[in-house]
């Protein structure tokens, strides 16, 4: 059974400062996404992450694979508010498919002016 | 492209009704998937169809759930008799597999609220 664990589950963080949101999964995958949720809304995809090594930058945002280590990272620089969200990493079999994704429990952000 | 498009947005019940939630996926989309969000267990996938055929649907928490896909631009996902335990936010998803490395596109979700 794949698992995927984020921590933290909450971050409290002020504006400017730098944090990391760590994802690790327990079987191998070929594919990594990373989700964005507002309140009551639905998920944004914020990025993909498809083979080790991968990175992705957006912004304030980089995301990071390292699947010898089933270890994606989400990287916040200079945060401002309107980052403030919860972050979701969600992981696929190694299917080849477009297999159902298994999501972790999501970070969420509050980032205080 | 109107994105994947989901009805209603809210639902309220009383507990031992009959509740059928709808989805309309992207159009061209092959793979559509049911989702339920919860404050204590997160996203769950339910089901999920390939060319309108159940692929997987270990999700399902009971027999009381059930979602069929008659056609490609339409699946509904009914709980009967429904409980309070089953109030949750529910998600579909679609995807296309030739595109699928570039993500799963959300609908809006219903909120269920069964009393």
């Amino acid at each position: 059974e794949l698992k995927v664990e984020q921590n933290p589950l909450f971050l409290s963080m002020q504006e400017g400062k730098n944090y990391t949101i760590y994802c690790n999964y327990s079987t191998t995958s070929d594919r990594l996404y990373w989700y964005r949720q507002d309140p009551g809304k639905s998920l944004e995809s914020l990025f993909v992450l498809l083979s080790n090594g991968a990175v992705k930058q957006e912004g304030r945002l980089m995301a990071s694979l390292d699947t010898k280590a089933r270890l994606s990272t989400l990287h916040i620089t200079a945060a401002v508010h309107d980052l403030s969200a919860t972050y979701f990493c969600a992981v696929a079999y190694s299917g080849g498919g477009a297999d159902g994704l298994t999501f972790g429990k999501g970070t969420h952000l509050i980032i205080q002016p | 492209d109107a994105g994947v498009i989901q009805s209603p947005r809210h639902e309220v019940t009383e507990m031992g009704q009959e509740v059928t939630l709808r989805c309309k996926p992207i159009s061209g989309h092959d793979y559509l998937f049911w989702y339920r969000q919860t404050m204590m267990r997160g996203l769950e996938l339910l089901i999920y169809f390939n060319n309108n055929v159940p692929i997987d649907d270990s999700g399902m928490p009971e027999d009381r759930f059930s979602a069929k896909m008659p056609n490609a631009s339409f699946s509904t996902l009914k709980i009967q008799p429904s409980e309070p335990r089953d109030s949750a936010v529910y998600f579909c998803a679609s995807s296309l597999l030739v595109r699928v490395r570039e993500g799963y596109t959300f609908g809006s979700g219903t909120r269920l609220t069964v009393v």
